[in-house]
């Protein structure tokens, strides 16, 4: 089964500053990769996704994400926050799991994003 | 167009007792899941379904069970609660039909928050 992992578990950003949230994933013949957003007390909703083509993605919110296949890595950026950016943020991985015959998302530990006004 | 629905969103329960948490999607998805959601952990999965009448085992499956009643709702029971089952339960659809195929995205609800004294 893949892993996921999040470097950061926490990043406070200044207002307008730029944001990197890193991602990395365990190696694969070919990932489908996400970045998901979980506003306070809410569920998730999806940010982005690559599943083929570009390997930047761009998603919702002014967020976007690049696939590197090299570095297995996922990175999440954004070039200014804003303090509506304030979340808890999931990388995640489509895996396929032989046992169950599926493919289930596998998700990292999260990253909470704290933009500071 | 409410999306994915749960209740309660909270509960309180004593060791021993019982409860069914209760999910509805009403975009005619296919796929239906449980997640359970722990600080430091990410979300993991306990059951899903691809179809009515079908469920299958998660990562963390142990003390609970579904019922796929019909295409629109997915129940989740904890027949025996313990305080280690304590935690944030989303519920989630996908329109796809093998469940977790490749690039699906998956629809959260607002979570249950349960607490096992």
């Amino acid at each position: 089964a893949q892993s996921v992992t999040q470097l950061d578990s926490q990043v406070p950003v200044f207002e307008e500053a730029p944001v990197e949230l890193r991602c990395n994933y365990s190696s694969s013949v070919s990932v489908y990769l996400f970045w998901y957003v979980q506003y306070p007390n809410q569920g998730l909703q999806l940010l982005l996704k690559y599943l083929s083509g570009s390997t930047l993605v761009k998603g919702i919110n002014g967020f976007e994400a690049e696939f590197n296949k090299s570095q297995t890595s996922f990175h999440l950026r954004k070039p200014s926050v804003h303090i509506s950016d304030t979340a808890e943020y999931f990388c995640a991985v489509s895996d396929y799991r032989s046992g169950a015959g599926s493919y289930q998302l596998t998700f990292g530990k999260g990253t909470k994003l704290s933009v500071i006004p | 167009n409410a999306g994915v629905t749960q209740t309660p969103k909270f509960q309180v329960l004593k060791t021993g007792q019982s409860m069914t948490l209760q999910c509805a999607q009403d975009m005619n998805h296919n796929s239906m899941y449980w997640y359970r959601q722990d600080p430091g952990m990410g979300l993991r999965l306990i059951y899903y379904s691809a179809s009515e009448g079908t469920t299958d085992k998660g990562e963390v499956p142990n003390g609970y069970n579904v019922s796929r009643l019909n295409k629109r709702e997915f129940s989740l029971r904890l027949e025996s609660a313990a305080p280690s089952q304590t935690s944030v339960y989303f519920c989630a659809s996908s329109e796809a039909l093998l469940a977790g195929a490749l690039g699906e995205t998956q629809y959260f609800g607002p979570g249950t928050r349960l607490l096992v004294l």
